[in-house]
């Protein structure tokens, strides 16, 4: 069965400081990869997604995520936090073989400090 | 121009009632879901539809019951609610599996 394991459930960075949230994934098979934000009281919002290809890979608001195989990895990272990128992310795994089932991290909390 | 609609956004009822929540989505999307978010923000799926067809239907409390009119609304129907039920319940849609949009949720409170 899959697991994905977000490493820190609150991060605290200062504003133009790197963000840097981990995600692992347990799976022989590497699954499709996505990172998602909730702002709060708010839906999820897709940020960015790996299926096939490049395996850095670009999202919304600046941020970008890579995946490495080799580390069952898909950490995402921003270079300079914005007072706005306060809010909580979530990774999540799909399985290739299971079609739509999104399964979640426990979440990240971040929290921005002028 | 509300892509993926909730209503209502927030459910106060006494544990034992019954009560529905509706999701609507005007991204003519063909797949909708059901997510659960409990208490310490841990998200996991419940259902989902694609074409009015159940295709993803975890284990979940058969006092839950999902019900697709048509495949642009799919609405959320709990029987005899019990407190562990409160949570924020989100609906999404998806035109292929990969990117799934999220509604804004609804906040069910059991007292």
């Amino acid at each position: 069965a899959q697991s994905v394991t977000q490493l820190g459930s609150h991060v605290s960075v200062s504003e133009g400081a790197l963000v840097l949230l981990r995600c692992n994934y347990s799976s022989s098979v590497p699954p499709y990869l996505f990172w998602y934000v909730q702002y709060p009281n708010q839906g999820l919002q897709l940020l960015l997604k790996y299926t096939t290809g490049a395996t850095l890979v670009k999202g919304i608001n600046g941020f970008e995520a890579e995946f490495k195989k080799s580390e069952t990895s898909f950490h995402l990272t921003k270079p300079s936090a914005h007072m706005s990128d306060a809010a909580e992310y979530f990774c999540a795994v799909m399985p290739t073989d299971s079609w739509g089932k999104l399964q979640f991290g426990a979440g990240t909390q971040v929290v921005v400090t002028p | 121009d509300t892509a993926v609609s909730q209503t209502p956004k927030y459910l106060v009822t006494q544990m034992g009632n019954d009560k529905s929540i509706k999701c609507e989505q005007n991204l003519g999307h063909d797949t909708m879901y059901w997510y659960k978010q409990d208490s310490k923000k841990f998200l996991k799926i419940m259902f989902s539809y694609n074409n009015k067809e159940l295709i993803i239907n975890e284990t979940v409390p058969n006092r839950f019951s999902p019900k697709s009119p048509d495949k642009a609304h799919l609405n959320l129907h709990i029987n005899s609610l019990e407190l562990g039920d409160s949570a924020v319940y989100f609906c999404a849609s998806s035109r292929d599996s990969y990117e799934q949009y999220f509604g804004p949720g609804t906040r069910l409170t059991v007292t």
